[in-house]
C-alpha cells in the first residue's frame, strides 16, 4: 500500500533562517512526488513536483525539494524563510490516472 | 491550466438530509477527483469520477453514501447522502491538467459542509 508520512505536525523557524519540511513515502514502483501549500482561508496551491531527472527540484516562491531514492524521502526546503511562508504544507504521491495520496500536513510557522 | 468552479462554497445541513456539490471545469478533462478534508486533517481521496462509467471509490467510501455523477468531460457532482455530523468536512473537487507543459493537480475552492 502506498503511504506518505510527514513526521512533523509543526515546524517553527525564524525569518531569514533555512527551513526544511520532511516527507517520506512508502511505495511500490516509481511515484511522482509533489508538494502543495494551503494558506489560511485559501485553496491548495501547487509548489513543485518530481517525476524524473535531477534530484533537486525547484518550485514556486523559492522552495525546492530533494528526491532521495535510497531514503525514500522528498523533503521541502527553502534557504531563507519569510513570515509569509507560514502555511500548511502537504506532501503527496501520485502514480497514474491522477490519483493523489496526501501526507498528514505540516504547519509551518515563520516568526519575525 | 484548469479553472475549477465548485459550489456551494459552504452549507449548513440537518442530519439525515443530502447535499449535492457541483464541480465545473473550464476545459475537458478525462478524470475528476473528489477529496475530503476533515477538520485538522489531511486530504483523503474519496473517488475518481470517469466520464461514461461508474466512479471508482477508495477504501472506506461507498457509492450509496457518496454517489457521483460525471455526465460530460467538464462537469461532476458529489452527493453526501443521509448526512451525520461526522460528515462535516471540506469537500474538494480536483482535476489533473497540463500547465505550461507540466501535469499538475488543480483544486476547486472547496465546499465547507457543517452538519447539525
Amino acid at each position: 500500500a502506498q503511504s506518505v508520512a510527514q513526521p512533523e505536525d509543526q515546524v517553527n523557524v525564524a525569518e531569514g533562517n533555512p527551513l526544511t519540511v520532511k516527507c517520506t513515502y512508502s511505495v511500490s514502483g516509481n511515484p511522482y512526488l509533489f508538494w502543495y501549500v494551503q494558506y489560511p482561508n485559501r485553496g491548495l496551491q501547487f509548489l513543485l513536483k518530481y517525476i524524473t531527472g535531477d534530484n533537486l527540484v525547484k518550485g514556486s516562491y523559492g522552495f525546492e525539494a530533494e528526491f532521495n531514492k535510497s531514503q525514500t524521502s522528498f523533503h521541502l526546503k527553502k534557504p531563507s524563510a519569510l513570515v509569509s511562508d507560514s502555511a500548511l504544507y502537504f506532501c503527496a504521491v501520485s502514480y497514474n490516472l491522477g490519483k493523489f495520496y496526501f501526507g498528514s500536513g505540516t504547519k509551518l510557522n515563520v516568526k519575525p | 491550466s484548469a479553472v475549477i468552479s465548485q459550489k456551494p462554497s459552504r452549507d449548513i445541513c440537518q442530519r439525515g438530509t443530502s447535499l449535492t456539490i457541483q464541480c465545473q471545469v473550464d476545459s475537458q478533462v478525462t478524470m475528476m477527483f473528489w477529496y475530503r478534508q476533515q477538520p485538522g486533517q489531511s486530504l483523503t481521496l474519496i473517488a475518481t469520477a470517469n466520464q461514461g462509467s461508474e466512479a471508482t471509490y477508495e477504501s472506506g467510501f461507498v457509492i450509496d453514501k457518496f454517489p457521483i455523477s460525471r455526465p460530460n468531460l467538464t462537469f461532476s457532482t458529489l452527493t453526501v447522502s443521509n448526512m451525520s455530523p461526522e460528515d462535516s468536512s471540506i469537500y474538494l473537487c480536483s482535476v489533473e491538467s497540463l500547465d505550461r507543459g507540466q501535469e499538475k493537480l488543480f483544486f476547486g475552492s472547496g465546499t465547507q459542509l457543517s452538519v447539525l
